[in-house]
């Protein structure tokens, strides 16, 4: 089955900075890769997705980008402020015998210090 | 359009003693996931129904069951509780179109706490 490793597990940085989150995915059929957020004691909520055919993408301050050959993704946040703080999950989609399955990474809280 | 539904918000049970999750999700929605979330482990995959049937499972054991009705909407079982039960356990609700990103909408959660 898909295995999807993220990391870092922990990642603080200083308002204005940016943001990196990177995860690694083993199945190849693996064809959607979505990140959700979750705020302390919300939520999971989808922030921006990105699907194989698509190498980068962007919405204002966050972007995905998406190497299939060395089967890898990144969430890239620019100019953090402190409302980014949250636990970030990417997650890899298949599809096998026509049904999807969404498999998560193990979270990376962010901190973002005033 | 009304969101994914959990209840109850909360729940306290005993080690030994069973407990029953609901799941109302989102209208038109005829997929439902489940994942137990607990510190350190991330979101973990329990199943997935889709037009009452499972059609996607996780590791874990037999005492973790669920069902899906006509309406869609799905409940979660566990039996014998453990300690280790411990967690919030999040439905999630999308339309389960292989074809489409099926984006999953998450409920809030029911805290589970076994004592």
């Amino acid at each position: 089955g898909e295995n999807v490793e993220q990391h870092p597990s922990t990642l603080s940085v200083q308002e204005g900075d940016s943001a990196v989150i990177k995860c690694t995915y083993s199945d190849s059929a693996s064809n959607y890769f979505p990140w959700y957020k979750q705020e302390l004691g919300k939520r999971p909520q989808l922030i921006i997705d990105i699907r194989s055919n698509v190498g980068e993408k962007k919405d204002q301050r966050i972007a995905v980008t998406l190497n299939k050959t060395a089967k890898h993704f990144s969430l890239h946040i620019t100019e953090t402020q402190p409302e980014d703080s949250a636990v970030y999950f990417c997650a890899a989609r298949g599809v096998r015998g026509g049904y999807q399955k969404v498999t998560f990474g193990i979270g990376t809280k962010l901190q973002v210090i005033p | 359009k009304a969101g994914v539904t959990q209840t109850p918000r909360y729940l306290i049970k005993t080690r030994g003693q069973q407990v029953t999750l609901s799941c109302s999700p989102i209208s038109g929605h005829r997929s439902v996931s489940w994942y137990q979330q607990t510190p350190g482990q991330g979101l973990q995959f329990l199943f997935e129904y889709f037009s009452e049937t499972q059609r996607n499972k996780g590791n874990f054991p037999g005492r973790f069951s669920g069902r899906q009705f006509s309406n869609s909407r799905s409940e979660m079982n566990v039996s014998t509780l453990e300690l280790g039960d411990s967690a919030l356990y999040l439905c999630a609700s999308g339309t389960g179109d292989p074809l489409a990103k099926n984006i999953q909408y998450f409920g809030a959660g029911t805290r589970l706490s076994v004592l």
